[in-house]
Formats: C-alpha cells, sequence, structure tokens
C-alpha cells in the first residue's frame, strides 16, 4: 500500500530560526517527490518538485532534498517568517497517482 | 489570469440531502482532480478528468458520490444523501495537460453535515 509518513506532525519555532520536516514514503512506482504549503483555509500551493534523479531543489527560503534510494525527503526552511506558519505536505507521485501525507502544521511565533 | 475557484467555500447541509459543490479550473487546463480533506488526513484522491477520456472515478468512496464536467470546463461533484462522515473540506485542482506535472488548488469548499 503506498503511504507517506511525516514527521513531527507540529512544531512551533520563533521567528527568525531554521527548521527541517521529514517525509518517508512508499510508493512504488515513484516519479516524483512533492511539497506543498497549505495555509488555514485555503488550497495548498506548490513549493518544490523533484523527480527520482534529483537530490535537491529550492524555492527560496524553502530546500527540498530526496533521497530515491532511502524514501526519504526533507524540506528545510531558512530564517523563518510569521507568514510561514502553515502546513507543509509531502505528495510522491506514481505514474497516475498521488498520496499524500497529512502535513506537519508549523507555527513561527513571534 | 484567474486561479481555480471553488463553490460554495462553506456548505452546511442536514443529514440525508443532496449537496452539489462546484469547482472553476484554470482555462485551457485539460485535467481536472477532486479531493476530499478530512480533519487532521492526508487529501484523498476522488476523481480524475482528462479531456474527453472517461473520468478516473476509483477514488469515490461510494456510489452516493458522482462528478461530471462539462468539456474542458466547470466540473461538479455531487454528494447524495450526505452522512456526518461526508464532512470535510472537498478540494479540486486543475493540471495544463498531459506531460505537465504541476497541480493547482482551488480554496475549496468546507462541508459540514449536521
Amino acid at each position: 500500500k503506498n503511504q507517506v509518513e511525516q514527521s513531527p506532525q507540529s512544531l512551533i519555532i520563533l521567528e527568525g530560526k531554521n527548521c527541517t520536516l521529514q517525509c518517508n514514503y512508499t510508493v512504488s512506482p515513484f516519479s516524483n517527490l512533492r511539497w506543498y504549503k497549505q495555509d488555514t483555509g485555503r488550497g495548498p500551493v506548490s513549493l518544490t518538485i523533484m523527480t527520482f534523479s534529483e537530490n535537491t531543489k529550492s524555492n527560496g527560503r524553502y530546500t527540498a532534498t530526496l533521497d530515491a534510494d532511502t524514501k526519504q525527503s526533507s524540506l528545510h526552511i531558512t530564517a523563518s517568517q510569521l507568514s510561514d506558519s502553515a502546513s507543509y505536505i509531502c505528495v510522491a507521485s506514481g505514474y497516475s497517482t498521488l498520496t499524500f501525507g497529512k502535513g506537519t502544521m508549523l507555527l513561527v511565533s513571534p | 489570469g484567474a486561479g481555480v475557484s471553488q463553490s460554495p467555500s462553506n456548505k452546511v447541509t442536514e443529514k440525508g440531502k443532496d449537496v452539489e459543490l462546484r469547482c472553476d479550473p484554470i482555462s485551457g487546463h485539460t485535467a481536472l482532480y477532486w479531493y476530499r480533506q478530512r480533519l487532521g488526513q492526508g487529501l484523498e484522491f476522488l476523481i480524475y478528468f482528462q479531456g474527453n477520456s472517461a473520468p478516473d472515478k476509483s477514488g469515490l468512496p461510494s456510489d452516493r458520490f458522482s462528478a461530471e464536467r462539462t468539456g474542458e470546463s466547470v466540473s461538479t461533484l455531487t454528494i447524495q444523501r450526505t452522512q456526518q462522515e461526508d464532512s470535510a473540506v472537498y478540494l479540486c485542482a486543475s493540471r495544463a495537460g498531459v506531460g505537465r506535472v504541476e497541480q493547482y488548488f482551488g480554496p475549496g469548499t468546507r462541508l459540514t453535515v449536521t
């Protein structure tokens, strides 16, 4: 069964600090790994998409890594801002399906 | 350019009633998806439309759920005889077409069945 597990479930950090969110996936066949940001009451917005051959991809202060051998990904947020408070969702894509994690709820505190 | 829009944004209905949710995809996007997001859970795939091909209905949880799409435009998701477990946020996403990976999500419709 395809699964995506994210950790931690929730996280509180101080504004300006860095943090790293983790994602483990069991999806076969595997095509790409995506990270989305979902603000409360809004739809998810794509941050990064990595194919199995990519190890890292950045989008501003967001940097995602992918290890296709161990089926692990991480999302690193640098110099956090209050607007980074959101749910971060990891998604593993097969050829025709997406498997979503439950998300990590991040709260950036002033 | 407008993004994906959904209506209504919130819907409260009584158990047993039918509801209809609407999605307007980004103009020109041939692919359209419906997902369900229950509180504290990951998104669940419901149904996928690609152009004029037969839709992939493999995610629909029961025959009370159905969806239609007119050409490559508006889609409606209908839930008949709603149950309390149908309470969730229903998200629609569109994608430009075959070979394009990125999905663009709407804001969702929050459905509450009382």
